[in-house]
């Protein structure tokens, strides 16, 4: 079975700051798929990021990077240039290439962003 | 966009009553799944659904039954309500393999 957990229940930063959220993962899989999902207060689940294990570059989009590294089972996302919009409820996310596609979650890191 | 619609935002319920969730999608997605989150929990899987009819049980099944009767509809039934059931539930879509799940707004459910 996989699992996924994220070590920091809540972060905080000032606007404009870089912050790094940590996700580390197990599973005998060789190749699947890693996601950061980011929660706001509104409740709407945004995919923010995919990356796929069998891809060596890592996933970018926008202010949103990851640095993933599939030796060591981490897959951390990295946020540039926090805004105040970045609060919210980040989760990390693992799923199978093949069989049943279930999304494994991590616990959740609360990210707040202080003006 | 893809549009999952959950059909309450917030619900309060008795002990011991039948519960249904309603979660309809407008894009013709196979996939579909309910999760329950809790804090320090993350998202679990409950039950899952490939197709019209079939569904197959996720990590927490116990007290919970699903129906899918129609493809874009996608229900969650507690069938005798308890209090640990209370929880927030989400429902998510999934148009093709390896592709992202969307998800709806979820339902805060509250079990007295």
């Amino acid at each position: 079975a996989q699992t996924v957990t994220q070590s920091q229940p809540e972060m905080s930063v000032q606007e404009a700051e870089t912050v790094t959220l940590s996700c580390t993962y197990d599973t005998s899989e060789s190749n699947y798929y890693l996601f950061w999902y980011k929660q706001p207060p509104s409740r709407q689940m945004i995919l923010v990021i995919r990356q796929e294990a069998y891809k060596q570059q890592n996933a970018t989009e926008n202010r949103f990077s990851v640095n993933f590294q599939k030796a060591a089972k981490s897959f951390s996302l990295k946020i540039s240039d926090s805004q105040l919009g970045d609060t919210a409820m980040y989760f990390c996310a693992f799923m199978k290439h093949r069989g049943a596609q279930k999304l494994v979650f991590g616990q959740g890191t609360r990210l707040t962003i202080n003006p | 966009d893809v549009k999952v619609t959950q059909s309450s935002r917030y619900l309060v319920k008795r002990t011991g009553e039948k519960v249904f969730l309603e979660c309809v999608q407008d894009m013709d997605h196979e996939n579909m799944f309910w999760y329950r989150q809790d804090p320090g929990l993350g998202l679990r899987l409950i039950y899952f659904s490939y197709d019209v009819k079939m569904k197959e049980k996720g990590d927490i099944p116990e007290g919970y039954s699903v129906s899918r009767e129609k493809k874009e509809r996608f229900s969650l039934i507690l069938e005798s309500a308890s209090t640990n059931q209370t929880s927030m539930y989400l429902c998510a879509t999934q148009g093709r393999l390896n592709q992202p799940q969307h998800f709806g707004d979820g339902t805060r459910l509250s079990i007295l």
